[in-house]
């Protein structure tokens, strides 16, 4: 399989910026997605890139290096309900939509 | 929420006994999957389809079976199950359009 590595826990204060990091092995690559989980329930769509750069979506940017097997999710002025889980997927193989998920990344926003 | 609906939502049953779990989508995608999470291994994949009749084994796919007759309905079966099955199931479908998966609601699956 291919491992995917973010780490487990990360706090933050509300209106700061944080940055979660994902590696992932690069063999195979068809690009790498982020998805917020709340507790108890699915995971959301947040940001897809496929090319190496930055994406920026309000107050989320998500961006990629492929040489590096390495992305990472931007959180700008953080709120409260950014509080949780930020899953880092990577499409792989030949088949459409078959990702291998990271852990997730368990955030917490204190005030 | 791309039209999509899971049924049970939630379920409680014993070791042995079998389980059908239902995904339903509205929206005629191609490609569904079936996940499943638990606390330090995140999301596995479980099978997958690419079209009626046409089903693959993902990363965990031991114990399970599935079945796709018709474009809207995914199916996962646990022919016995066992304890080590109770986790929560989350289908998804696949979006060419928007390059996104979309997850539906999720089953909360336990087997005593």
């Amino acid at each position: 399989g291919q491992n995917i590595d973010q780490p487990t826990e990360m706090t933050a204060t509300e209106g700061a910026i944080v940055q979660i990091n994902c590696t992932y092995q690069t063999s195979g690559f068809n690009g790498l997605f982020w998805y917020q989980q709340h507790a108890g329930e699915a995971p959301t769509f947040l940001s897809y890139n496929v090319l190496d750069g930055l994406e920026e979506k309000g107050r989320f940017s998500s961006f990629l290096s492929r040489s590096k097997g390495y992305s990472y999710l931007l959180l700008k002025e953080l709120q409260m309900k950014d509080s949780a889980s930020y899953l880092c997927a990577e499409a792989g193989g030949t088949s459409y939509g078959k990702l291998t998920f990271g852990q997730g990344t368990i955030l917490t926003v204190h005030p | 929420d791309a039209g999509i609906t899971q049924s049970p939502r939630h379920k409680v049953t014993e070791t042995g006994t079998p389980v059908t779990l239902r995904c339903h989508q509205t929206e005629n995608h191609r490609y569904m999957y079936w996940y499943r999470q638990d606390p330090g291994h995140g999301l596995r994949l479980i099978h997958y389809s690419y079209g009626v009749k046409d089903t693959d084994k993902g990363e965990v796919s031991d114990g399970y079976s599935v079945s796709r007759s018709k474009t809207e309905d995914f199916l996962l079966t646990l022919e016995s199950a066992t304890s080590s099955q109770t986790s929560v199931y989350f289908c998804a479908i696949w979006s060419g359009d928007f390059n996104e998966q979309f997850f539906g609601p999720g089953t909360r699956l336990t087997v005593l």
